[in-house]
């Protein structure tokens, strides 16, 4: 069965330099989640998009904006990177807002700050 | 201020025995818990879920109990295969939010 992909799956960037994160939900998911798990913890949501608007927002600072795009992939665009951004980065996906549907998640994309 | 918690770090276990982790919560508004398995290097896979309008939800070898009173889940897998070792997150969703909190995760090896 198709899976959440991301892209990339590793990225190296230096301090106050920008970056790119995609994210392609399972077939027919319209609701798509990004998460930040730093080294030895666990993951921490950061915003949701469901049919293409922002649906809720968590401890996502103001350097990083996110979308959803009309064929539901979403790009998470980070600027002024800092050292502490250094983090792997879900995205999750599922069908249905706000219904008891599992979040699933992709393999994300591992970032790193020199 | 740590909403879920997984208050075993790890956990060991003996092939086709039973595998018991759990999970403590302290928002009376979540309305809805899940377990992830995470391998390494790779993203959280969904196991089985349980509404906060059910006590117990089982799926194959996974079976999941919830108890609200206690604010207190907890997931049995039987009998433990091993491939089951990996670390365990619970997770849980505040009613009418999305996001959802995680807690620590718990290593459960299986040994044979």
């Amino acid at each position: 069965a198709a899976g959440v992909i991301q892209s990339p799956r590793h990225l190296i960037k230096e301090k106050r330099e920008t970056a790119t994160l995609k994210c392609y939900p399972i077939p027919r998911h319209d609701t798509v989640y990004w998460y930040q798990q730093g080294p030895g913890q666990d993951p921490q949501f950061l915003i949701s998009f469901y049919e293409k608007m922002q649906s809720d927002k968590g401890s996502i600072p103001d350097r990083f904006s996110a979308q959803q795009f009309s064929d539901y992939h979403s790009e998470l665009n980070m600027s002024s990177l800092e050292l502490g951004d250094s983090a792997l980065y879900f995205c999750a996906s599922s069908a249905g807002g706000r219904g008891n549907q599992p979040q699933h998640f992709g393999d994300g994309t591992r970032l790193s700050i020199l | 201020d740590q909403q879920v918690k997984q208050n075993s770090p790890s956990l060991s276990v003996q092939e086709g025995r039973i595998s018991i982790l759990n999970c403590d919560y302290t928002n009376s508004m979540f309305d809805y818990f899940l377990w992830y398995k995470k391998y390494p290097a790779e993203g959280p896979t969904f196991l089985i879920s349980i509404s906060s309008i059910k006590d117990k939800n089982e799926d194959g070898r996974f079976t999941v109990f919830l108890n609200k009173s206690a604010k207190h889940l907890s997931l049995h897998i039987v009998p433990s295969q091993p491939g089951d070792s990996a670390v365990y997150f619970c997770a849980a969703r505040i009613q009418g939010a999305q996001k959802l909190v995680f807690g620590q995760g718990t290593r459960l090896t299986i040994n044979p």
